[in-house]
């Protein structure tokens, strides 16, 4: 029973238009969510985070969207560059029971950014 | 600052043999992950700990796989015996504080022959 889903395995995207890749989750107990990014024989790197207190987060390029009542998120990329091609995973942390600060992540985007 | 070390970064093993994975987190981290990634998945919790307590290894199969922290640092991860199904990246990330943003080594690839 997935909690976080990512349901585009991949996304490519011309160099200069928006990247827009999604999450949903099912666990109404997450009250926060990030997004990492992983290049090829690397560990996953962090790049933006969002309290269930907001709705929207910016950071330079990279802006994520929470949706609570939707339980989704999205994170967008503008514009999108040849270096922002990786996969992207979206996860989640909330504070219930014995998983209290685990994060639970998705399957991951692969983004392709085309120049 | 140094960030999350792992090693080796790659290993190869027969099944049934045993194979360790070590991590040292970074300074000042109480709190340790272990993740396992198959191919095409998201990283998949293994066992937490915070400091020298593991705090969540319900995930963790314990007829072999083992991990300890004993000095609330480095954490030792353990397989024995490895199987075939083991082969994938077994990741190590710290964290502040538990449910903070999670910082992650390079990983270590594993293949089971």
């Amino acid at each position: 029973d997935q909690q976080v889903k990512q349901n585009s395995p991949s996304l490519s995207v011309q160099e200069g238009r928006i990247s827009i890749l999604n999450c949903d989750y099912t666990n109404s107990m997450f009250d926060y969510f990030l997004w990492y990014k992983k290049y090829p024989a690397e560990g996953p790197t962090f790049l933006i985070s969002i309290s269930s207190i907001k709705d929207k987060n910016e950071d330079g390029r990279f802006t994520v969207f929470l949706n609570k009542s939707a339980k989704h998120l999205s994170l967008h990329i503008v514009p999108s560059q040849p270096g922002d091609s990786a996969v992207y995973f979206c996860a989640a942390a909330g504070n219930y029971g014995g998983s209290q600060g685990n994060l639970i992540f998705g399957k991951g985007t692969k983004l392709s950014v085309k120049p | 600052e140094a960030g999350v070390v792992q090693s080796p970064r790659y290993k190869i093993i027969e099944k049934k043999q045993p194979v360790a994975f070590w991590c040292n987190p970074i300074s000042g981290h109480n709190t340790l992950y272990w993740y396992l990634q198959n191919l095409g998945q998201g990283p998949e919790l293994l066992i937490r700990y915070e400091n020298e307590e593991a705090v969540d290894d319900s995930q963790l199969p314990k007829d072999r796989f083992s991990a300890e922290r004993l000095k609330g640092v480095d954490s030792t991860l353990k397989i024995q015996p490895a199987e075939l199904g083991d082969s994938a990246v077994y990741l190590c990330a710290s964290s502040s504080r538990p449910g903070g943003k999670l910082f992650f080594g390079s990983g270590t690839q594993l293949s089971v022959l």
